[in-house]
This record gives C-alpha cells, sequence and structure tokens, in this order.
C-alpha cells in the first residue's frame, strides 16, 4: 500500500493562509491523491483530490508537485473551524489513512 | 445528497451481548466501508464490499460479522466483543474502486461503542 507522511500537527493565525504537506515519494501512477479532515467526534469530510494537475474548490486548493511524490493542501484563509485533523490518502486500489495533521488554529 | 447515515450514534453493550451497527446511503454507491478507529489514531479499514459482496476482509476477528442485504444497506453484527474493541466504528461509500478512478469515499458520522 502507497504510504504518505505529514507533520504530526500545526498551528496558524486565523485569517491566515494554511499550508498542509504530505510526502507520498512511492505513488504509482494511476494513485489519486484525495485530502480528508476529520473534526473532533466526527467521521472523516472530503476536502479535495487530485491527480497530476492542482485542483481548486470552494473549501481549499490541491498543488500537486510535478514528480507527483508530494502535495500540499491549502486552506486560504484558515477559520477556527478549520481545526481538524487532516489526512493526505493515496486511493489506488483501496483506502488507507496514514497518521495525519493535527492542526490548530489561533484566534 | 452526499449522506451516509449510522445508527445508532452510541452503544453500550457487554461482552456476552449480540447487537448490529447500521449503515444506510442513498448515492447509489456500489462499494460500502467499515472502518474502526481508537482515540486519536487514523480509522482502519475493516471490511469492503462491493456489488453487495465482500471484497475485502482485513483479518478482521470472527466476533465481528458483516452483512450487506442490499446496495444501500450496511449491517456490522456484534458478539461477544472485548472491551479492546471499544471505538468509534465509520461507515463510508464510493463508487467501486477500479484503480484507475477517484471513487471518492463518503463518510458517516459513525458509532461509539463501549464495550463493558
Amino acid at each position: 500500500d502507497a504510504k504518505t507522511t505529514q507533520p504530526n500537527s500545526m498551528e496558524s493565525n486565523e485569517e491566515e493562509p494554511v499550508h498542509l504537506p504530505c510526502n507520498h515519494s512511492t505513488i504509482s501512477g494511476t494513485d489519486y491523491i484525495h485530502w480528508y479532515r476529520q473534526l473532533p467526534s466526527q467521521g472523516p469530510e472530503y476536502v479535495i483530490h487530485g491527480l497530476t494537475s492542482n485542483v481548486n474548490n470552494r473549501m481549499a486548493s490541491l498543488a500537486i508537485a510535478e514528480d507527483r511524490k508530494s502535495s500540499t493542501l491549502i486552506l486560504h484563509r484558515a477559520t477556527l473551524r478549520d481545526a481538524a485533523v487532516y489526512y493526505c490518502i493515496l486511493t489506488g486500489n483501496q483506502f488507507y489513512f496514514g497518521t495525519g495533521t493535527s492542526l490548530t488554529v489561533i484566534p | 445528497d452526499t449522506e451516509v447515515t449510522q445508527t445508532p450514534k452510541h452503544l453500550v453493550m457487554g461482552m456476552t451481548n449480540k447487537k448490529s451497527l447500521k449503515c444506510e446511503q442513498h448515492m447509489g454507491h456500489r462499494a460500502m466501508y467499515w472502518y474502526k478507529q481508537k482515540a486519536k489514531k487514523p480509522p482502519e479499514l475493516m471490511f469492503v464490499y462491493s456489488y453487495e459482496k465482500l471484497s475485502i476482509n482485513e483479518s478482521v476477528p470472527s466476533r465481528f460479522s458483516p452483512e450487506c442485504p442490499n446496495s444501500s444497506l450496511l449491517n456490522l453484527h456484534l458478539h461477544a466483543l472485548q472491551p479492546e474493541d471499544s471505538a468509534l466504528y465509520l461507515c463510508a461509500s464510493s463508487q467501486p474502486a477500479t484503480g484507475f478512478d477517484a471513487y471518492t469515499q463518503y463518510f458517516g458520522p459513525g458509532t461509539r461503542l463501549t464495550v463493558l
């Protein structure tokens, strides 16, 4: 199973941009990069996904390195509601969660 | 509608009880999943159903018995559980994985299980 590596925790000031990195050096050509977030006592929530090109949606942007061995989730203006654990997941045949990054947003 | 519902929200059971967790989705997805999540850990895949057939069992003990009666419904039958089985049980659904698609999974809110 393809593995991902993320920092255990990050902090951001409210209304500042946040860049959450993910390394996935063993990614295969057909693996999609998915990002989910999980608020306390809730199920994981889909944020964004991509294959090769950068992607934007109403929640976030996903920047994918040219060699696809890393990606960055960008929250353009962090709010207190963005405090969560963010998971970067490679979806080839199945879905395996790494340890994720716990994001703290400071008012 | 991207909603996956799970019932009950909370469940407390003794080690000799038999109980069931229920999951439902109406997105037309043909793959459904059970995950187990311990406190402060990532979700761990338990079972995958694809087109109502069990396709993956991640070496889960037989005291957990999944069932997929139809394409919208997924059950997890519990019997003779241990206290260490206490966890958040998450259900998810997606289109079946072909290895070439994004097959985004949508998760329910989970059932918080406590085994006494």
